[in-house]
């Protein structure tokens, strides 16, 4: 398996604009999370979807903040309008539930930078 | 109240030094789990170990090593020999029975190596 994979790697968008972010999780994980990650605040998990289902948006800052999970093997992430503040490294990681595992794969992640 | 707590922010050693990373945790629950990760300056999350509550063995794969005491809340790592390569960041990381098994982070700690 070729793991999560997140698009795009990089994100450079000006403040207000529309940002949307992509991941295909591990085929066969039930489990996908959005976490972003900031100096300020470490890695804080946003979303988490079980079975497509959205579980717990809690972290989610703000209205400005959706998800979706279409399908097992597609979700987006969109911030609009985006602002500076939400500059940061975007991760979507996927986990299955089988047996004792219980890991998170993480993918490599999207930096992105508004301006 | 932070769940992970790695208080060691950064540590510097010389090559083939050895190094312990320290994680101490925070938890209610008799069932759990306990992860390590790295984030190489390349910026992927890297699965090391999961370690669940009921088991105590102390594990060494190679160079790397971690010990479990519930005793003591702690779940440490050690890397002996360090090496260049290990310069990274590494996250210590926890899920619980009573938190859907959510992974929850520490702030990370950063391992410099130096040649």
């Amino acid at each position: 398996d070729a793991g999560v994979i997140q698009s795009p790697r990089h994100e450079v968008t000006e403040m207000g604009q529309e940002v949307t972010l992509r991941c295909k999780p591990i085929s066969g994980h039930d489990y996908l999370f959005w976490y972003r990650q900031t100096m300020m605040r470490g890695l804080e998990l946003l979303i988490y979807f079980n079975n497509n289902v959205p579980i717990d948006d809690s972290g989610m800052p703000e209205d400005r903040f959706s998800a979706k999970m279409p399908n097992a093997s597609f979700s987006t992430l969109k911030i609009q309008p985006s602002e500076p503040r939400d500059s940061a490294v975007y991760f979507c990681a996927s986990s299955s539930r089988q047996g004792l595992n219980t890991e998170a794969f993480f993918g490599q992640g999207t930096r992105l930078t508004v301006v | 109240a932070q769940k992970v707590t790695q208080a060691q922010t950064e540590i510097s050693v010389v090559e083939k030094e050895d190094v312990t990373l320290d994680c101490v945790y925070e938890t209610r629950d008799t069932t759990y789990y306990l992860f390590w990760y790295k984030q190489p300056p390349s910026g992927e999350l890297v699965f090391l170990i999961r370690r669940n509550s009921f088991d105590e063995q102390n594990e060494i794969s190679g160079r790397y090593s971690w010990n479990f005491q519930k005793s003591t809340s702690s779940f440490n790592f050690t890397i002996t020999a360090s090496q260049v390569v290990d310069s990274a960041v590494y996250f210590c990381a926890l899920s619980e029975a009573g938190g859907s098994y959510i992974p929850t982070f520490g702030r990370g700690t950063s391992l410099i190596v130096h040649p």
